[in-house]
């Protein structure tokens, strides 16, 4: 059974950086079939994918227009874990944060982790 | 980005009865594969979303049977044939056929 477990400081002040992990059980970071993702939701912004990374030979990732210029998606093969880091943040990126896993060829969103409330404040 | 609007925002429903929620993209969603990649979600209050349809009408393992996809091209429906107490939730389709994947706003099923 694939689960994925979040974790990270539900707190950041502006202009700091969000860190985020998502820690994968019954899977592979690295597997071939699968890319690796975070979303956020927020009242104003909805649901909103904001990156992913995946491993076809090599590493592979993809960044949202709206965050490409302060977001770095990493996955660590040693811990089978991948990271969302944030940089520069306001009040806007308050959001809960889900990791999820998107299996090759689904094109969809099959397992998510359990959500981290982040709040942008001083 | 592709735009996908929901209708209604708000569901007020009876146990028992029937509910569809509507879903329309602002392009079509049939991808080079012949596949179209249509989704629907379900969140409980506090809790994740859970795919409950993929490619429009497929049902993810454990998900009753009273829920159902349907549609093509840019409209598409889910539909719940008798709605029990435990499907209060927002529910949010999502296009996985465009880059990048968008959702739904939601539609919130209320009692």
């Amino acid at each position: 059974q694939v689960q994925l477990q979040q974790s990270g400081p539900g707190l950041v002040k502006p202009s700091q950086t969000l860190s985020l992990t998502c820690a994968i059980s019954g899977d592979s970071v690295s597997s071939s079939r699968t890319t690796w993702a975070w979303i956020r939701q927020s009242p104003s912004r909805g649901l909103e994918w904001l990156g992913r990374t995946y491993y076809k030979s090599t590493w592979y990732k993809d960044y949202a227009v709206s965050v490409k210029s302060r977001i770095i998606i990493d996955p660590d093969t040693s811990k089978n874990h991948f990271s969302l880091q944030l940089h520069s943040v306001t009040p806007e990126d308050t959001a809960v944060y889900y990791c999820a896993r998107d299996l090759h060829g689904a094109r969809s969103f099959d397992i998510w982790g359990q959500g981290t409330m982040v709040t942008v404040s001083s | 980005d592709v735009v996908m609007t929901q209708s209604p925002l708000s569901l007020p429903v009876t146990l028992g009865q029937p509910a569809s929620i509507s879903c329309r993209s602002s392009q079509g969603l049939v991808y080079s594969d012949g596949n179209t990649y249509l989704n629907w979600f379900q969140q409980r209050p506090g809790q994740s979303p859970r795919r409950l349809i993929y490619q429009v009408s497929k049902r993810d393992s454990g998900v009753p049977d009273r829920f159902s996809g349907s549609g093509s091209g840019t409209d598409f429906t889910l539909e719940i044939t008798r709605v029990e107490a435990e499907d209060v939730a927002v529910y949010y389709c999502m296009q996985g056929t465009h880059w990048p994947y968008t959702f739904g706003q939601g539609t919130k099923l209320e009692i």
